[in-house]
């Protein structure tokens, strides 16, 4: 079965700092991932996604992430994080089949220090 | 930009009652998802719709639960009796693709309260 980990719940980073949100996944076939963004009151926003190709994937926002196979991981990273980043954040992998369930992580708390 | 819309957005509902949350996917997709995340828990997937028939559903997903698409724009999540447990949001999502394509679109969700 597939399965997500967002080690860290909570993090705080200063505004203008950079960031890393880890993912690490279990899934036994080559993983299609996500990151997705919730807003207070908002519903789940795509920040960028990886099927296939190149392991370092742009997404909206300034954002990117890296596939590393080897480690089961797909980090997330902004090099400059701006106060409206301030959300929970979802790592997900999704199958490859009919019903194209997303199993996500548990989400990771973000607060932006100014 | 299209998006994804669900009613209503906060409903209380005592248990045992029937519930029916309201969605409307982007127009032109064709696989309809209903996702729920308690309080404090993950998002989880319910079930998958395409073509008219569910694709594939999850263990939470079940006779209390149905899902239809009764016209051309409407997706619908039925709860026949609900119970505490059932209190949640509860999230619609479409895609113009299936399978490794899927990029999916989540509405703002319908927060159900059940008393």
């Amino acid at each position: 079965a597939q399965s997500v980990t967002q080690p860290d719940i909570h993090i705080t980073v200063s505004e203008g700092a950079s960031l890393e949100l880890r993912c690490n996944y279990s899934y036994g076939a080559t993983p299609y991932l996500f990151w997705y963004v919730q807003s207070p009151g908002q519903g789940l926003q795509l920040l960028l996604k990886y099927f296939s190709g190149d392991t370092l994937v742009q997404g909206i926002k300034g954002f990117e992430a890296e596939f590393k196979r080897s480690q089961s991981s797909f980090n997330l990273r902004k090099p400059s994080v701006h106060w409206s980043d301030a959300a929970e954040y979802f790592c997900a992998v999704g199958r490859n089949n009919a019903g194209n369930m997303l199993t996500f992580g548990g989400g990771t708390r973000l607060m932006v220090k100014p | 930009e299209p998006e994804v819309t669900q009613t209503p957005s906060h409903q209380v509902t005592q248990m045992g009652q029937e519930v029916i949350l309201r969605c409307v996917p982007i127009s032109n997709h064709l696989y309809f998802y209903w996702y729920r995340q308690i309080l404090g828990q993950k998002v989880e997937f319910l079930v998958s719709f395409y073509n008219n028939e569910i694709s594939e559903k999850s263990e939470i997903f079940d006779d209390q639960f149905s899902v239809e698409r009764p016209d051309g724009s409407n997706f619908t999540l039925k709860i026949r009796s609900t119970k505490l447990e059932d209190s949640a949001m509860y999230f619609c999502a479409s895609s113009d693709l299936g399978g490794r394509m899927s990029e999916q679109y989540f509405g703002p969700g319908t927060r159900l309260t059940v008393t």
